[in-house]
């Protein structure tokens, strides 16, 4: 089983939707959570993190977390062609000085005008 | 402007050939990690320091070298044992433990 998993789309949805991204991951010791946007040929941007089961919203980005079924997502409200990018989701499972961030490989979005 | 700069954004050289690649960040972060990412392979780490003069071997270490003599400086080399090179490298930064990175630019690096 992989640590994190996401679907590498792509994922196409119309403008002005709602557009849901998902990821779980194997590790029930993991205890931080996040979203990268990262656009073709550039780095990773931080959107989101969330350190506690729920969601957490930031403007359009809403985070969701759930521990128990170890599955964390992220919705885009009013989506926009500038958010066609690939999104990471990433998770920290740190503990004994073993201080990593396992990244997904990434889903593709792409937002239809 | 606070941030994370690495330097230079494209690097080519010839096979058996040494390189060192640039990594400044001026976030007072006490981490610092460096990352490998090929097409459809996502982000592979390489090597990370949570404090000066200390380092870990990340995922992928073989072929790379590191140093950490100021917090601000992470400077990664490509030996010419790494059998596969050419990919874009991101430096990145954070608090360490729990918390979220930032990346730099990139470099792109092309061995030929």
């Amino acid at each position: 089983q992989k640590e994190v998993e996401q679907n590498s789309g792509p994922l196409s949805v119309p403008e002005g939707a709602i557009a849901s991204l998902n990821c779980t991951y194997s590790d029930r010791g993991s205890q931080s959570f996040f979203w990268y946007r990262q656009y073709s040929g550039k780095s990773p941007e931080l959107i989101m993190f969330i350190y506690s089961n729920g969601d957490k919203e930031d403007g359009r980005f809403t985070a969701q977390l759930n521990k128990a079924s170890q599955y964390v997502s992220l919705l885009i409200r009013d989506s926009q062609p500038s958010d066609s990018a690939t999104y990471l989701c990433a998770v920290n499972k740190w503990r004994n000085r073993d201080d990593k961030i396992i990244f997904g490989k990434g889903t593709r979005l792409h937002i239809l005008p | 402007d606070g941030g994370i700069t690495q330097s230079p954004k494209y690097l080519f050289r010839k096979e058996g050939q040494n390189v060192t690649l640039s990594c400044e960040q001026n976030l007072n972060h006490d981490a610092m990690y460096w990352y490998r990412q090929d097409p459809g392979q996502g982000l592979r780490l390489i090597y990370y320091s949570q404090i000066v003069n200390d380092f870990q071997k990340g995922d992928i270490a073989e072929g790379y070298s590191v140093s950490r003599e100021k917090k601000e400086s992470f400077p990664l080399t490509v030996t010419s044992a790494q059998k596969n090179p050419t990919a874009f490298y991101l430096c990145a930064s954070g608090q360490g433990g729990v918390y979220e990175q930032y990346f730099g630019p990139g470099t792109r690096l092309t061995v030929t």
